[in-house]
């Protein structure tokens, strides 16, 4: 079936650098989303992209859906305390409504 | 909105037993899922419906597991009976269409002893 690779798996990093995480995939997504779980809670959308090419931000998170509509990127610039959780990205093809999901991008920051 | 509810937030049952865990989804979404998180396997869908009908349940793990969706604002996910390997982190999300994403709950976490 169709499978999400994450990268990296976890980030330790200082407060205040930047982040970067990305996903990538054998099949070709239409819509790639990008949520975030907090300890504890489910999964809350970030971003969502829709057009190969498109880069949309949202605060300090930026994301971008590749050209080859087979990967997308999320940045995060000046990290904050209250940035620690885990990161997914998903992604879904066109007339499918289940959502794949990657294994998730634990990050940690050290204060 | 509430957002999507789930209930109870923690399970602690027994093996063999009967476990019923419940969701509300967000009033107007046609779409609903049922999902378990596990550390091993991340995310993993366990089955979705559409209009209170199921669409895909190939997720489903085995028999032992049942879902239902009697009106558009209930659904229940059930697992009779219940194995420690069922443990995990079970959440229910709910969709109004395509393309929209999916709005989580909070989740129940499910331990079997």
């Amino acid at each position: 079936g169709q499978q999400l690779n994450q990268s990296p798996q976890s980030m330790f990093i200082q407060e205040g650098e930047d982040v970067s995480m990305n996903c990538t995939s054998s099949s070709i997504f239409n819509t790639w989303l990008w949520y975030k779980q907090d300890p504890g809670e489910g999964p809350v959308l970030l971003i969502a992209l829709y057009k190969a090419g498109e880069l949309t931000s949202n605060g300090r998170l930026t994301a971008q859906f590749g050209i080859t509509r087979k990967d997308s990127f999320l940045n995060i610039s000046a990290s904050i305390p209250s940035d620690v959780g885990i990161y997914f990205c998903a992604g879904q093809t066109m007339g499918a409504q289940k959502l794949v999901f990657g294994q998730g991008t634990r990050l940690t920051i050290n204060p | 909105d509430a957002g999507v509810i789930q209930s109870p937030r923690h399970e602690v049952t027994e093996m063999g037993q009967e476990v019923t865990l419940r969701c509300k989804p967000i009033s107007g979404h046609d779409y609903l899922f049922w999902y378990r998180q596990t550390m091993m396997r991340g995310l993993e869908l366990l089955i979705y419906f559409n209009n209170n009908v199921p669409i895909d349940d190939s997720g489903m793990p085995e028999d032992r597991f049942s879902a239902k969706m009697p009106n558009a604002s209930f659904s229940t996910l059930k697992i009779q009976p219940s194995e420690p390997r069922d443990s995990a982190v079970y959440f229910c999300a709910s969709s109004p269409g395509f393309f929209y994403g999916y709005t989580f709950g909070s989740g129940t976490r499910l331990t079997v002893v």
